[in-house]
């Protein structure tokens, strides 16, 4: 069965990095676009970033755009988001999220369970 | 404000029938890309409820449905029962952002 499990996550100070993992198994991961969609405390779902099954094409929310990078390691089926720059209002879970095999902007099929990060001094 | 916009919240007796909508524009569900539905139960992860409109994965029940027309979507989920009871989101893709987005969210309550 799919699985995605996150790590990473914690408490840190704003300005500082964070660099987010997500372990992927029960599927061929090399095959799937990936996702990180974010929630704050209370709040709605965010997209943040997707990545192309090969790791060529990635493509960012504005809010993130230049402050945070995905990429992946095939070979480790891992999935990675590198986050610098953190401020308040970067505070939410983040979800690993599966897409699609061909199309970048497709459904997301499979969610993992969460990380959650907090920026705060 | 969310670029897909759904109502807050909507609610219904048990054995019901609600709809939740979700309206975009031009750049996203007005340009024919899907529309896709999320349910959240408190507490978890989302989980995928309608693919493509009005598409259902494996073990969703039939008791939800989605459909499209025009710049909006909506999920219709019928013979409300207690466990119903969550947020939902509707997502598509943006073209004018070159990303995915979602729908605020809606608070379903089972009265």
């Amino acid at each position: 069965q799919v699985q995605l499990v996150e790590s990473g996550g914690g408490v840190v100070q704003p300005g500082k990095s964070l660099r987010l993992s997500c372990a992927a198994s029960g599927f061929t991961f090399s095959s799937y676009t990936m996702h990180w969609v974010r929630q704050a405390p209370g709040k709605g779902l965010e997209w943040v970033a997707v990545i192309s099954y090969d790791g060529s094409n990635k493509y960012y929310a504005d809010s993130v755009k230049g402050r945070f990078t995905i990429s992946r390691d095939n070979s480790k089926n891992t999935l990675y988001l590198q986050m610098n720059s953190l401020r308040a209002e970067d505070t939410a879970v983040y979800f690993c999220a599966r897409g699609g095999e061909i199309t970048i902007f497709g459904v997301v099929d499979y969610w993992g369970q969460g990380t959650l990060v907090t920026v705060s001094s | 404000q969310s670029v897909l916009t759904q109502p807050p919240s909507v609610s219904g007796a048990p054995g019901q029938r609600v709809t939740i909508s979700c309206t975009g524009s031009n750049s996203n569900t007005g340009a024919a890309y899907d529309v896709h539905w999320y349910q959240q139960l408190p507490g978890t992860a989302p989980k995928l409820l309608i693919y493509a409109n009005t598409n259902r994965p494996s073990g969703v029940p039939d008791r939800f449905s989605g459909s499209r027309s025009g710049t909006s979507a909506s999920l219709a989920i019928t013979g409300l029962q207690a466990e119903d009871e969550a947020d939902y989101y509707c997502q598509s893709y943006d073209s004018s952002l070159s990303g995915s987005v979602f729908g605020g969210g809606t608070k379903l309550t089972v009265l």
